[in-house]
């Protein structure tokens, strides 16, 4: 599975735009880059997930440049309550042939200050 | 929305002594997983369930893990000793595998063994 590399802590305000973006220099081709979200004492959440170019829903976007060695979640206007643990993961899925077990990095640590 | 849920949410046990902890995946979902994460470190995968049978393991997951899907809604982890270093938030995720392979995690179960 691809190693991700990215930054262990970010601090933002309220209302900015934040820009996470994790490495994964060996990703194969048939794995796909999936984002989730953690809170304290609570399970991960999924934000987003894409394969090439660019993937945006009601929540966030996922820039994801040609060569696929790097990607960059962009959380759009932030407020208190994103502040939390933000895994960038790499690795086959369901329909890519893996059973989509998921593995978790240390991950960035996001807060957000008013 | 539905959602997965996780009993009890805080499981307190002796050294040695058997334990259950119990979650309920999101209905008509086919893949079922089981996470572990020790305070303060990462989510750690142990094993994914599909057509009732593991599909896949990690390491820590060795002879005194099991799991199993007793009736079409539950699925659960035991422990069959427990030991000090089990203590940890168990994670249950659950995934559809047909339109979506997202992973949908529940609450967590909070197990400490003394």
């Amino acid at each position: 599975l691809a190693k991700t590399t990215q930054p262990i802590s970010m601090d933002s305000y309220e209302g900015q735009e934040v820009n996470i973006t994790c490495s994964h220099n060996n990703i194969a081709t048939n794995d796909y880059i999936t984002w989730y979200q953690q809170f304290p004492s609570q399970g991960p959440r999924f934000i987003i997930q894409g394969y090439k170019t660019k993937v945006t829903n009601e929540v966030a976007s996922l820039f994801i440049p040609a060569d696929r060695k790097s990607s960059t979640l962009s959380l759009p206007r932030v407020s208190l309550s994103d502040t939390a643990v933000y895994y960038c993961l790499v690795g086959p899925t369901l329909f890519s042939g893996g059973y989509n077990k998921l593995i978790f990095g240390a991950g960035t640590r996001l807060a957000v200050h008013p | 929305e539905p959602e997965v849920t996780q009993t009890p949410s805080h499981q307190v046990t002796q050294m040695g002594q058997e334990v259950i902890l119990r979650c309920v995946p999101i209905s008509n979902h086919l893949y079922f997983y089981w996470y572990r994460q020790i305070l303060g470190q990462k989510v750690e995968f142990l094993v994914s369930f599909y057509n009732n049978e593991i599909s896949e393991k990690s390491e820590i997951f060795d002879d005194q893990f099991s799991v199993e899907r007793p009736d079409g809604s539950n699925f659960t982890l035991k422990i069959r000793s427990t030991k000090l270093e089990d203590s940890a938030m168990y994670f249950c995720a659950s995934a559809s595998g047909t339109s979506t392979d997202t992973q949908y995690f529940g609450p967590g179960t909070r197990l400490t063994v003394l």
